[in-house]
């Protein structure tokens, strides 16, 4: 079983609507979550963390984690075609981070 | 501070050489990583250093590989001998270390290895 594990897509959503990424992980003792955005050939950029259950907002992101569930998610309100990317998921367990394969999301104008 | 520095930005070589990347991070962080990607993948972890103490690594790191931080600023990775499916996006990340919870990563530009 893979420490972190994402749909790999990919996922189309039309310009404007609600991108929704999803996430699990396997060790319950995971601390951290970080959400970060890959464009192609390029490397990856943290652009959500959260530590604690529930929703944390910034701007058009909110990261949503359940421990319970061993689950983290990232919604894109508003999407725009810019937000066109791999959306790595990353837990960090002890001293390392544990990265899922990614999902590719495409915002079609 | 320009962020983490990674250099060069693309590196081919024919297989059975050897390379050297370097890597510089942001000056005020502790903590030092290098992780690997292939296509399709996420990043997979090769070590991490804290300070110029190399504290964990990979069993995906083979002996061919070897990364030093002497003084606990930049890093280097050194690949021996490389082969074919040494191919692949070369990361170095840093953060400050925190006992509670970790700070997220900041990754460098990468260094781009094939192996020809």
């Amino acid at each position: 079983q893979k420490e972190v594990e994402q749909n790999s897509g990919p996922l189309s959503v039309p310009e404007g609507a609600i991108a929704s990424l999803n996430c699990t992980y396997s060790d319950r003792g995971s601390q951290s979550f970080f959400w970060y955005r890959q464009y192609s050939g390029k490397s990856p950029e943290l652009i959500m963390s959260i530590y604690s259950n529930g929703d944390k907002e910034d701007g058009r992101f909110t990261a949503q984690l359940n421990k319970a569930s061993q689950y983290v998610s990232l919604l894109i309100r508003d999407s725009q075609p810019s937000d066109s990317a791999t959306y790595l998921c990353a837990v960090n367990t002890g001293n390392q981070f544990y990265f899922g394969t990614g999902t590719s999301l495409t915002v079609i104008p | 501070d320009t962020g983490v520095s990674q250099n060069p930005r693309h590196k081919i070589t024919k297989r059975g050489q050897n390379v050297t990347f370097r890597c510089d991070p942001i000056s005020e962080h502790n903590r030092l990583y290098w992780y690997r990607q292939t296509l399709g993948q996420g990043p997979e972890f090769l070590t991490y250093f804290q300070n110029e103490a190399q504290l964990e690594k990979s069993r995906l790191l083979s002996d061919r590989f070897s990364a030093e931080r002497p003084k606990g600023s930049f890093s280097t990775l050194e690949i021996q001998r490389t082969e074919q499916g040494d191919s692949a996006m070369y990361l170095c990340a840093s953060s400050l270390a925190d006992r509670t919870q970790g700070y997220g990563y900041t990754f460098g530009s990468g260094t781009r290895l094939t192996v020809v």
